[in-house]
């Protein structure tokens, strides 16, 4: 079955305490996506990922890394995480292509971060 | 910079009855792409339905259907004979070809269908 996997699903931690939340896709898709949602806000794209060893800044990166090694893997790295870093998280993969297409975004389930 | 604008924070309808949900968007790239995601209170976001920028028919995926107005810049989706499980939050997005893939959200309109 095609699919986003995060995990985990849920964390609770504490300030300062390095977290990973770790995405993996299964559908050999090039680009891949971090997102954050708060409320009132929609979803905010954190990086993205081109391809394997590209990676780049979206709209909200600060405080926030991540990787890409290999083509089904994209992490993302809280190393000292703040409560302003409270939200709920999503991956995504697609085929990246050269021009707009009808290709969807396929999401995890999301990945709900407390930081106290 | 592109911007997407859903203007109505919550909808109610009665189940079996037509809803429509309004999406405003702002871009200065000729092409681009509209999709309109539902998120159930589980979480996970669900693909309903795209449109092109050059596609010159209104998209249509079963009960949706997405309500194209290039010169207005709107993309409003349509729910025909809504249903119980239709009740989640709706998100209107944009990506252009300038835009590296990345998905612009609206803020979402909260959808709760009634008996």
């Amino acid at each position: 079955e095609a699919q986003v996997t995060q995990n985990p699903r849920y964390l609770i931690t504490v300030t300062g305490k390095k977290l990973t939340v770790t995405c993996s896709q299964n559908m050999n898709h090039e680009y891949m996506s971090w997102y954050r949602q708060d409320p009132g806000l929609g979803l905010r794209q954190i990086y993205y990922s081109m391809n394997v060893e590209v990676t780049d800044k979206g709209d909200v990166p600060e405080g926030y890394k991540v990787s890409r090694k290999e083509k089904r893997n994209f992490p993302l790295i809280l190393e000292s995480p703040s409560p302003n870093q409270t939200s709920l998280y999503f991956c995504a993969s697609s085929t990246t292509i050269g021009h707009t297409s009808n290709q969807p975004q396929h999401f995890g389930d999301g990945t709900r971060l407390s930081i106290l | 910079a592109q911007k997407i604008t859903q203007t109505q924070p919550g909808m109610f309808v009665q189940e079996k009855e037509a809803v429509t949900l309004d999406c405003t968007y702002d871009t200065s790239d000729p092409s681009y792409g509209l999709f309109w995601y539902k998120q159930p209170s589980s979480g996970e976001m669900i693909f309903l339905i795209y449109q092109g920028s050059y596609d010159q028919q209104n998209a249509t995926e079963g009960r949706y259907s997405l309500n194209f107005q290039k010169a207005r810049k709107s993309a409003n989706l349509v729910i025909s004979a809504s249903q119980l499980g239709d009740s989640a939050m709706y998100f209107c997005a944009m990506i252009s070809d300038t835009g590296f893939q990345k998905l612009v959200f609206g803020t979402g309109t909260r959808l709760l269908v009634s008996p």
